[in-house]
């Protein structure tokens, strides 16, 4: 079965620190990778999705950039934290093209200081 | 792009009644419409889908409807017991490559006994 892990699990970072968020998946190929992000008490922001290594389509411009070294990671990141990135962040794939259901990770809870 | 209007954003009913959640969607493409709950710093976990070629779809106690014509979807929760408490988000997204679920904003509901 398919399993996704997002690391770490909780983050405190001072304004100005760098962030490296990953996301892997097991038990599939080639899945579609997606970055949400959740303010608090707030909805599902997208940020970014792929559909293959090196492919990143982003969807809302800000300090943040995404990256897919390999099949099933997923790398979130940042050279300066605002103190507007705190969050909870959440890794999603989904089964290629011809599938529909989305499934989510455990979440990274972001706080920037 | 696709835009996702979801209504009301707090909904507390009494324990037995039932539970309507509602939303509208923009792009007359999408034809992939997911529900997920969202406990208390948990992941959404996905309850129920729909896809544009039925009316509506019914799993125990929760039920979607989906009227494409208008272009919106409701979620219909029957018998509402404590642990329907939660946050409810809506989605919709085509389901072609380079695509990814939208969101709207949930719907907090409270079940109280």
């Amino acid at each position: 079965s398919q399993t996704i892990h997002q690391w770490p699990a909780t983050l405190v970072q001072p304004v100005g620190s760098p962030l490296s968020l990953e996301c892997t998946v097991e038990g599939t190929s080639n899945p579609n990778l997606y970055w949400y992000r959740q303010a608090a008490g707030r909805g599902l922001q997208l940020l970014f999705y792929s559909v293959g290594i090196g492919q990143i389509s982003s969807e809302v411009p800000q300090n943040l950039s995404a990256s897919r070294p390999q099949d099933r990671q997923f790398i979130l990141s940042s050279k300066k934290l605002l103190l507007s990135d705190s969050g909870f962040y959440l890794c999603a794939w989904k089964q290629g093209y011809n599938t529909y259901e989305q499934y989510f990770g455990p979440g990274t809870r972001l706080t920037v200081t | 792009g696709e835009n996702v209007e979801q209504h009301p954003s707090t909904l507390s009913v009494q324990e037995g009644d039932s539970a309507v959640i509602k939303c509208t969607y923009s792009d007359s493409a999408s034809n992939y419409f997911p529900w997920y709950k969202q406990e208390l710093g948990k992941r959404p976990q996905l309850i129920i889908d729909i896809r544009s070629n039925v009316g509506e779809k019914k799993d125990q106690r929760i039920a979607v409807t989906l009227n494409k014509t208008a272009k919106h979807f409701s979620l219909h929760i029957t018998e509402t017991q404590p642990e329907d408490s939660a946050v409810y988000f809506c989605a919709a997204r085509r389901n072609q490559a380079g695509t990814a679920l939208i969101f709207g904003k949930g719907t907090t509901l409270s079940v109280s006994s």
